[in-house]
């Protein structure tokens, strides 16, 4: 079964940092682009960072450049997110999302975990 | 970037049809023919429905289709179902240096 896990989500202080790890599992991961996703309470969905394949290419929202690191381990299957400096507009779902094989450009994100909650606050 | 525009509410009732537009700009949807669409029932994850427009992953219904006229992608749900009743985003590929703009939402209710 193609799955994708996210853990690491968690109360944290302003100004604080918090690493996401997302386990992927029934799919070749080292071939497929990944993505997080988040969406803060009552709102819509915020693209956050994308990890090309090889890891060469990386791109960040606005909103997090600069405070966010995306990474992958092809070796262990699993994506990570680098979160530093957090705010309260950081609060949110954190869903780490499946995108293209690689030779494919159709920018979907067609598999989703179930979501890792990050709190911001004093 | 900002989001881009989607109603916030669309309504029908069991059997009818509706259509959910999604407005952007020439740099991303109308620049791109690379507009997803997503389901999401409350507390669950996003389902991706469409994909390149018009293109359906396997296994999603064929009720649910997609287009696109300049600036603005289209999501149509035929044959109504209450099980259809969700939030409802597209999202639009915008270049090497914004990547992904996602709509603002919509709230699909079955009357």
């Amino acid at each position: 079964e193609v799955q994708l896990v996210e853990s690491g989500g968690g109360l944290v202080h302003p100004g604080g940092s918090l690493r996401l790890s997302c386990a992927a599992s029934g799919f070749p991961f080292s071939s497929y682009s990944m993505d997080w996703v988040r969406q803060a309470p009552g709102r819509g969905l915020e693209w956050v960072s994308y990890i090309s394949t090889t890891s060469e290419t990386i791109y960040y929202a606005d909103s997090v450049k600069g405070r966010f690191t995306i990474s992958r381990d092809n070796a262990k299957n699993s994506l990570y997110l680098q979160m530093n400096s957090l705010t309260a507009e950081d609060t949110a779902v954190y869903y780490c999302a499946r995108g293209d094989l690689v030779g494919s450009y159709s920018h979907a994100m067609d598999v989703w975990g179930q979501g890792t909650t990050v709190t911001v606050s004093s | 970037q900002s989001a881009l525009t989607q109603p916030a509410s669309v309504s029908g009732s069991p059997g009818q049809s509706i259509t959910i537009s999604c407005t952007g700009t020439s740099s991303d949807v109308g620049g791109f023919n690379l507009v997803s669409w997503y389901q999401q029932h409350p507390g669950k994850a996003p389902k991706l429905l469409i994909y390149e427009g018009s293109k359906r992953p396997s296994g999603v219904s064929i009720r649910f289709s997609g287009s696109k006229s300049g600036n603005t992608a289209s999501l149509t749900i035929s044959g109504l179902q209450a099980e259809d009743e969700a939030d409802y985003y597209c999202c639009s590929f915008a270049g090497r240096s914004i990547f992904y703009v996602f709509g603002s939402g919509t709230k699909v209710a079955v009357l």
